[in-house]
């Protein structure tokens, strides 16, 4: 069974810093790209971003590219999100998925996600 | 980029047929058959039900279907079920390793 555990998610102050983490099972993780997807109220979902299944390439969203890293780690099966610089609009549920490529490089689809943690930007 | 534009909410009685639009730009939904429709119950995580336009992985339900036409993908679930009612978002390549989805659309199912 495929699972995806997210945590790391708290309250933190405006500029401030965040880790978050995915820990994989279930599947062979090091064969998957991964990706990091968000949920606000105002916004709905939102894809933030994604790394290729050996960590050669990474691809992130315009709003985030200079304050957010991904990365991830195959031989413990797990992948973060380093997020710097935070921002109020910030805040939403962060959900690490499963992402399913076309020709093994354009994105096609999530196909597993986690329940989500939940990152809370604010003094 | 704008994220795809749905319409907030639809509604249907059980039994029923509903459908939800998804429209994008000549960039994204126009130019790829890359787009999938979520569906979202609070309090779970997001389920994709349909890929690639019109596919359906394995498990989803025949009454689940989707088309696209120029910049616009549809969503259309058949024989309506008080578990449909969910929050159903499209999603859509848009070029340079980059993904958009809609703002989501709220379906009831009366």
């Amino acid at each position: 069974e495929v699972q995806l555990v997210e945590s790391g998610g708290h309250l933190v102050q405006p500029g401030g810093s965040l880790r978050l983490s995915c820990a994989a099972s279930g599947f062979t993780f090091a064969s998957y790209w991964m990706s990091w997807v968000r949920q606000t109220p105002e916004m709905g979902l939102e894809w933030v971003a994604s790394v290729k299944h050996d960590g050669t390439e990474k691809y992130y969203v315009d709003f985030v590219k200079g304050r957010f890293t991904l990365s991830r780690d195959n031989a413990n099966n797990s992948v973060y999100l380093q997020m710097n610089r935070l921002r109020a609009e910030d805040t939403a549920v962060y959900y690490c998925v499963r992402d399913r490529r076309f020709l093994e490089t354009l994105p096609d689809y999530f196909d597993f996600w986690g329940q989500g943690t939940l990152v809370t930007v604010s003094s | 980029q704008s994220a795809l534009t749905q319409p907030a909410s639809v509604s249907g009685s059980p039994g029923q047929s509903s459908t939800i639009s998804c429209t994008g730009t000549s960039s994204d939904v126009g130019a790829y058959k890359l787009v999938s429709w979520y569906r979202h119950h609070p309090g779970e995580a997001p389920t994709v039900i349909l890929y690639e336009v019109d596919k359906r992985p394995s498990g989803v339900s025949s009454r689940f279907s989707g088309s696209k036409s120029d910049n616009t993908a549809s969503l259309s679930i058949s024989g309506l079920r008080a578990d449909d009612e969910a929050h159903y978002y499209c999603s859509s390549y848009a070029g340079s390793d980059t993904v958009i989805f809609g703002g989501g659309t709220k379906l009831t199912v009366l």
